[in-house]
């Protein structure tokens, strides 16, 4: 079963807009959430990540957003730039146990 | 690129023969993964080790067994290669901060 999903499998967004990836999960255990990017024959770079005990978590033009009653988190990007073009997944941990989306395949263009 | 090496980062093999992949890192990092990749599954869990000879099992780890004699390296083993097994695998290691984990290149394996 996955514990972890990503719905959207592509979103197109224009340069300068902002980009939102979602993704859900079932597990209540899950207290640690992460948002990986990969470019094509590149492994996963870790992009930010966020603790159940917060809602928010910015880094630059990164933020990513927890609604722990929904069990859902978002990533937005603002502005979106082409260099962010690449494959996102999101991750939720608890304990050991590490779980990833199906990743969502953001296109930026100029 | 918590100095996570790959090897190979392609190979090509047919259905039977037994296949090893290789992990090796340079900075001391006591817990390793090994992840492989699919469309429509993202990643998922092989085998971690937490130690030298300690492993565990993941989520997937039918027909994989793994290896740690050496802080170092984390070998991956298919001991008969199926055509499931057709994927791209990725090694990880946990870095400072406990819940982040960093990935090597990958390794690219067909099995035909």
């Amino acid at each position: 079963d996955q514990q972890v999903k990503q719905n959207s499998p592509s979103l197109s967004v224009q340069e300068g807009r902002i980009s939102i990836l979602n993704c859900d999960y079932t597990n209540s255990m899950f207290d640690y959430f992460l948002w990986y990017k990969k470019y094509p024959a590149e492994g996963p770079t870790f992009l930010i990540s966020i603790s159940s005990i917060k809602d928010k978590n910015e880094d630059g033009r990164f933020t990513v957003f927890l609604n722990k009653s929904a069990k859902h988190l978002s990533l937005h990007i603002v502005p979106s730039q082409p260099g962010d073009s690449a494959v996102y997944f999101c991750a939720a941990s608890a304990w050991d146990d590490m779980r990833f989306g199906a990743g969502t395949r953001l296109t930026v263009k100029p | 690129d918590a100095g996570i090496t790959q090897s190979p980062r392609h190979k090509v093999t047919e259905t039977g023969t037994p296949v090893t992949l290789r992990c090796h890192q340079t900075e001391n990092h006591r817990y390793m993964y090994w992840y492989r990749q699919d469309p429509g599954h993202g990643l998922r869990l092989i085998h971690y080790s937490y130690g030298v000879k300690d492993t565990d099992k993941g989520e997937v780890s039918d027909g994989y067994s793994v290896s740690r004699s050496k802080t170092e390296d984390f070998l991956l083993t298919l001991e008969s290669a199926t055509s499931s097994q057709t994927s791209v695998y990725f090694c990880a290691v946990q870095g400072v901060a406990k819940n982040i984990q960093y990935f090597g290149a990958g390794t690219r394996l067909s099995v035909l």
